[in-house]
C-alpha cells in the first residue's frame, strides 16, 4: 500500500507569490490534515477535511486555504506568502480521523520564501 | 486549553542506557494523547497512543508510556538505547477528546545516542 505522498517535495517561492501544495492520502482514507512545522513555533494544526468538508481549523490567517476533492486528495494554498510561511508543511491521512486510528504522515513540503 | 510540555529539547544517552522522554498534559477533558518520531527530512511516524484503555502503553521499535493521570504525564521510555533511536520525538494531546484530525504538540524532545 502507497503511503502519503505530499508534491513538491521543495519549494522556493518569493514574498507576495501564492502557492499550492497537494497531498495524496493513503489509498482509502478520507481524513487528511495538514500541519505548519517551524523551527520557531514547532508543529501547529492548520486544518482537516474529511469527505470534502473542513472539519477543523487551527488559528491560521485567511491567506491560509484548503480543500479536499472527491478521491480525498487535498491541496492547501497560502496566498501573499510572508517569509515567516517558509516552514515544512504536513500533510496527514487516516481512514476517518478517529482518535483510535492510527495517523499517517507524508514526508512534507518544504517550503522556502525569500 | 490543551497544552503539552515536553521538558528538555535535547537528550543525550549512551546506547544500551535507559530512554526517558518528559512530557506533561494539560487538558479539561480525559485526553487522548500521542508520542511521535521524526527522522531526518522524514514525517512523523506514530510510536503509540493512549485512548483510555491501558494506561501502560506499548507502542514499536521497544518503546513504551504511561498514563499517570495524578501527575498528567505521558513519559516515553524505552529499556536499552540503539543508535536507530537517534531522532526528534513529539508528544501530542488530541484536542477534541474524540478526533485525531487536530492535534497539539509538544516542542519536541532530540534524542542523541552516543557509541
Amino acid at each position: 500500500k502507497a503511503g502519503v505522498t505530499q508534491t513538491p517535495r521543495y519549494l522556493i517561492k518569493t514574498r507576495g507569490q501564492q502557492v499550492t501544495l497537494s497531498c495524496s492520502p493513503i489509498s482509502g482514507h478520507r481524513s487528511v490534515s495538514w500541519y505548519q512545522q517551524t523551527p520557531g513555533q514547532g508543529l501547529q494544526f492548520l486544518f482537516e477535511y474529511f469527505s470534502e468538508t473542513q472539519r477543523n481549523k487551527g488559528n491560521f490567517p485567511g491567506r491560509f486555504s484548503g480543500r479536499q476533492f472527491s478521491n480525498s486528495r487535498s491541496e492547501m494554498n497560502v496566498s501573499t506568502l510572508e517569509l515567516g510561511d517558509s516552514a515544512l508543511y504536513l500533510c496527514a491521512s487516516s481512514s476517518s480521523g478517529g482518535v483510535r486510528e492510527t495517523q499517517y504522515f507524508g514526508p512534507g513540503t518544504r517550503l522556502l520564501v525569500l | 486549553a490543551q497544552s503539552v510540555t515536553q521538558l528538555g529539547s535535547h537528550v543525550s544517552v549512551s546506547e544500551g542506557a535507559l530512554v526517558l522522554l518528559r512530557c506533561n498534559y494539560s487538558s479539561s477533558v480525559p485526553p487522548y494523547l500521542f508520542w511521535y518520531v521524526q527522522y531526518p527530512n522524514q514525517g512523523l511516524q506514530l510510536l503509540l497512543k493512549y485512548t483510555s484503555a491501558a494506561t501502560l502503553v506499548k507502542g514499536i521499535n521497544g518503546f513504551e508510556a504511561e498514563f499517570k493521570k495524578s501527575e498528567t504525564s505521558f513519559h516515553l521510555t524505552k529499556p536499552s538505547a540503539h543508535m536507530s533511536d537517534a531522532a526528534e520525538y513529539f508528544c501530542a494531546v488530541s484536542v477534541l477528546g474524540g478526533s485525531q484530525g487536530n492535534l497539539i504538540f509538544g516542542k519536541g524532545t532530540k534524542l542523541s545516542v552516543k557509541p
